[in-house]
């Protein structure tokens, strides 16, 4: 079975200019999570999808960050503009279903903010 | 956000030793959850706890559910070089389960 797949890997911007994230979960997962993690922290969950609808985006930064999931299956996360403060991994991670506390973590994509 | 309080924030220990690390919330939880972190990758699930006071063994791997829903134990016995990694809690609540992570435990083995 494929794991969730996450591009790019690395990704170097200066501030103030965008960059998107793509998500594929694990085939058959209809619960998506996109996490933040800083340098030292934990991961922290800025939104969660079921299927192609938000059930928590509380922790988002909605004036920079926008999430979508198409049709359910593949998502992105976008931050437009970034700021120094971005700097972090962002972790997609997915469960079969909500509440699910099987969560499979994809390998994250390290974003750099110069 | 809230994050979970962990303790150690690291520890270096020597191989075949055994290593505890606890976590504290001022919230309580329904479910708590242990998870290990290797350098590049995603965390990867250890143990799930669902009841106050119980006890749940994996392997090696020993967690506790605090009696007051608010804190959580990991013991690790006879550790190896591979048990390197940082270790997160995480406690799950509310009606859409958030799980909320601690700060992580830093683990090296010095074999």
């Amino acid at each position: 079975e494929a794991g969730v797949a996450q591009s790019p890997r690395y990704k170097i911007i200066e501030k103030r200019q965008s960059v998107a994230f793509w998500c594929n979960p694990i085939s058959g997962h209809a619960t998506l999570y996109w996490y933040q993690q800083i340098l030292g922290q934990g991961p922290k969950l800025l939104i969660q999808f079921q299927n192609n609808g938000v059930v928590d985006d509380s922790q988002l930064p909605k004036d920079r960050f926008s999430a979508e999931r198409l049709k359910g299956v593949d998502s992105t996360l976008k931050i437009q503009p970034a700021k120094l403060e971005d700097s972090a991994v962002y972790l997609c991670a997915s469960s079969l279903l909500r509440g699910a506390y099987e969560q499979y973590f994809g390998p994250g994509t390290r974003l750099t903010v110069t | 956000g809230q994050q979970l309080n962990q303790s150690p924030q690291s520890m270096f220990i020597q191989e075949g030793e055994d290593v505890s690390m606890n976590c504290t919330s001022s919230s309580i939880f329904n479910t708590w959850l242990w998870y290990k972190q290797d350098p590049g990758e995603g965390p990867v699930l250890l143990i799930a706890l669902y009841k106050a006071g119980e006890l749940t063994s994996n392997g090696r791997l020993t967690a506790q559910f605090g009696i007051t829903r608010k804190d959580s134990f990991l013991n690790i016995s006879a550790s190896i070089p591979s048990d390197v990694g940082i270790y997160f809690c995480a406690g799950v609540s509310g009606g859409y389960q958030k799980v909320t992570f601690g700060i992580g435990t830093k683990l090296q083995v010095i074999p």
